[in-house]
């Protein structure tokens, strides 16, 4: 009974890498988002997608892009890696756009950048 | 302007006390809904508890309930009997119906419960 699984768990990066955290669900979701948490800010929006083959920015969005790969996947790519981005991302999905669906999310991906 | 307000940013309570985690929101929306998550030190987002802007009752799942005042724009959370595994942060979040993709989340609350 996974629900919505994140990979990595934990990732060093130097200033000017890239790379991309994974996520996948296995509960038929829709809906799909990607959040990052920082200290006393709560999460904050990246990018959702409200179906597989369309994506959207989210409030916070510049600096990364995402790839809905799949109705399962759901991919977020750091092209250049910059110390700003350093935070926790949250993976989440919702089975269907109505109010009332709560998000089921993924246990996050620690990220620093050096 | 902030769409979600959580005042405390922390809070003590005594075990087996109840305690009242504050939340504020902002919507012009009259399709909405509020969440209530639960973070603990181990970083995993929990969800407790939804309440629908048109639901007349408040809404209660075990120790949590949600004492909603839909003229006051206020959506607070209840915790009876405090555990010392309720000491987590606390977030209040927000789905508006138009907006329907995006949820809103508020800074959050500490809560501490002490033995």
């Amino acid at each position: 009974n996974a629900g919505v699984t994140q990979t990595p768990k934990f990732q060093v990066l130097k200033t000017g890498q890239s790379m991309t955290l994974q996520c996948a669900q296995d509960m038929n979701h829709n809906s799909m988002y990607w959040y990052r948490q920082d200290p006393g800010m709560g999460l904050r929006l990246i990018y959702y997608s409200a179906s597989e083959g369309t994506t959207d920015k989210g409030e916070v969005p510049n600096g990364y892009n995402v790839s809905r790969l799949n109705k399962r996947e759901f991919s977020l790519r750091l092209e250049s890696a910059a110390p700003s981005q350093t935070s926790v991302y949250f993976c989440a999905s919702t089975p269907v756009s109505t109010a009332n669906q709560p998000q089921h999310f993924g246990d996050g991906t620690r990220l620093s950048i050096l | 302007a902030q769409k979600i307000t959580q005042t405390q940013p922390g809070m003590f309570v005594q075990e087996k006390e109840a305690v009242t985690l504050d939340c504020t929101y902002d919507t012009s929306d009259q399709s909405y809904g509020l969440f209530w998550y639960k973070q603990p030190s181990s970083g995993e987002m929990i969800f407790l508890i939804y309440q629908g802007s048109y639901d007349e009752q408040n809404a209660t799942e075990g120790r949590y309930s949600l004492n909603f005042q839909k003229a006051r724009k206020s959506a607070n959370l209840v915790i009876s009997a405090s555990q010392l595994g309720d000491s987590a942060m606390y977030f209040c979040a927000m789905r508006e119906a138009l907006l329907g993709q995006n949820f809103v989340f508020g800074p959050g609350t500490r809560l501490s419960v002490l033995p």
